[in-house]
């Protein structure tokens, strides 16, 4: 059974501050690692996406991965209240069939 | 221009109905997929379909069937529907391993 693992949280934040969301996975052989958001009623969308060990920038948003630690995270910098969703990490072993492993979600509020 | 279309959105039907639920995308994506998303807002895989061939069939009962007619479709007919099938089912699509792209959902609710 390949897992992926997230806090449920919530995780409450202040307008403005770093907001940090954390995921592990159990599967080594995971090549491809995905953020997703969803708005309460509404579906997944797609904000960040990371291959590589390292960080990738993309506008507030950093995706970090760590393959020998089995982490990925997601930073949010100058949270907004907008941002306030729910987040899913994912994860896949690459391949073209692209099956796609979810965590459970973090719960993400910022208040203003 | 919506890029993956599901139909219907709201699915509110009795015990013991057949009903099904149709997907389309325009992105030209040569894979296609089903997802359950239950009342814990856990996404999980159902079904996967390559150029119209089944690829992934994850544990799911038999009375879920789903069926692509070309790359672009992919419909799910639920037969003999339970008390437990009152979910979120998402239609998602991709080409080559690249991101997957979710249609908006149809919140099935069953009396």
């Amino acid at each position: 059974q390949k897992e992926v693992e997230q806090n449920s949280g919530p995780l409450s934040v202040p307008e403005g501050a770093i907001a940090s969301l954390n995921c592990t996975y159990s599967d080594r052989g995971s090549q491809s690692f995905f953020w997703y958001r969803q708005y309460s009623g509404k579906s997944p969308e797609l904000i960040m996406f990371i291959y590589s060990n390292g960080d990738k920038e993309d506008g507030r948003f950093t995706a970090q991965l760590n393959k020998a630690s089995q982490y990925v995270s997601l930073l949010i910098r100058d949270s907004q209240p907008s941002d306030s969703a729910t987040y899913l990490c994912a994860v896949s072993r690459g391949s073209t069939l692209g099956r796609l492993y979810f965590g459970r979600g973090t719960q993400l509020t910022v208040w203003p | 221009d919506t890029a993956v279309s599901q139909t219907p959105k709201y699915l509110v039907t009795q015990m013991g109905n057949d009903k099904s639920i149709k997907c389309e995308q325009n992105l030209g994506h040569d894979t296609m997929y089903w997802y359950k998303q239950d009342s814990k807002k856990f996404l999980k895989i159902m079904f996967s379909y390559n150029n119209k061939e089944l690829i992934i069939n994850e544990t799911v009962p038999n009375r879920f069937s789903p069926k692509s007619p070309d790359k672009a479709h992919l419909n799910l007919h639920i037969n003999s529907l339970e008390l437990g099938d009152s979910a979120v089912y998402f239609c998602a699509s991709s080409q080559d391993g690249k991101p997957q792209h979710f249609g908006d959902g149809t919140r099935l609710s069953i009396l």
